[in-house]
């Protein structure tokens, strides 16, 4: 069946570096996604990551994608308060995204 | 600007009433999405439609219906059939199958 796993909730420290983990499905998802939330808000975009690749980086962000065990993190390095939000982790179905249910992310001075 | 516009940012419904939310594209996308988000859980799909006047139902379509006949706008009827309105309400749109999808700013629904 289609499940989209996220740890739900993460706190770091200020100038740390954070990791959010998910799990996904289907391995023929052409693409995996990060978006981020902000309260009261839209989902906002961070990256995506094309299935045949392994990494990808992107100024703070990188993805790491392990298809063999369809594991894929998002790594944000030096951590800010304006990074506190829920990332959500969504792979590309048929005709549509799944997403899972989200990881609510708390940045502590 | 390209974007996605939904209306109104705040809805309240009355026992019995139906009430449509909007959403509206200016990417010349041909695909649009409505999904629903409660508190604390991902978003789950209402209703999708990936070319004009077709649509079809998502994972949680009853209580709801829509429309497409422009490409774009897809709004969003919440019925009296909908016993569990309260929610935060998303509209997307995407280019093509299997790519990026862009979110609206929402429109949080709440019963008197």
């Amino acid at each position: 069946g289609e499940d989209v796993e996220q740890s739900l909730f993460l706190s770091v420290r200020e100038g740390d570096s954070s990791v959010i983990n998910c799990t996904y499905t289907d391995s023929s998802s052409t693409y995996l996604y990060w978006y981020k939330q902000e309260p009261g808000a839209g989902l906002q975009l961070l990256t995506y990551i094309f299935s045949n690749m392994d990494m990808k980086q992107d100024q703070r962000l990188t993805v790491l994608l392990n298809k063999k065990d369809k594991h894929l993190s998002l790594r944000i390095a030096d951590t800010q308060t304006g990074d506190s939000a829920i990332y959500f982790c969504a792979e590309s179905g048929y005709n549509k995204l799944i997403f899972g249910a989200g990881t609510r992310l708390a940045v502590h001075p | 600007d390209g974007g996605i516009t939904q209306s109104p940012k705040y809805l309240f419904r009355k026992e019995g009433q139906n009430v449509t939310l909007s959403c509206e594209q200016n990417l010349n996308h041909d695909a649009m999405y409505w999904y629903r988000q409660d508190p604390g859980q991902g978003l789950r799909l209402i209703y999708y439609s990936q070319i004009v006047n077709d649509f079809q139902k998502g994972d949680i379509a009853e209580g709801y219906s829509v429309s497409r006949e422009k490409k774009e706008s897809f709004p969003l009827t919440v019925t009296s059939a909908q016993k569990n309105p309260t929610a935060f309400y998303l509209c997307a749109s995407q280019d093509r199958p299997q790519e990026t999808q862009y979110f609206g700013p929402g429109t949080r629904l709440l019963v008197l």
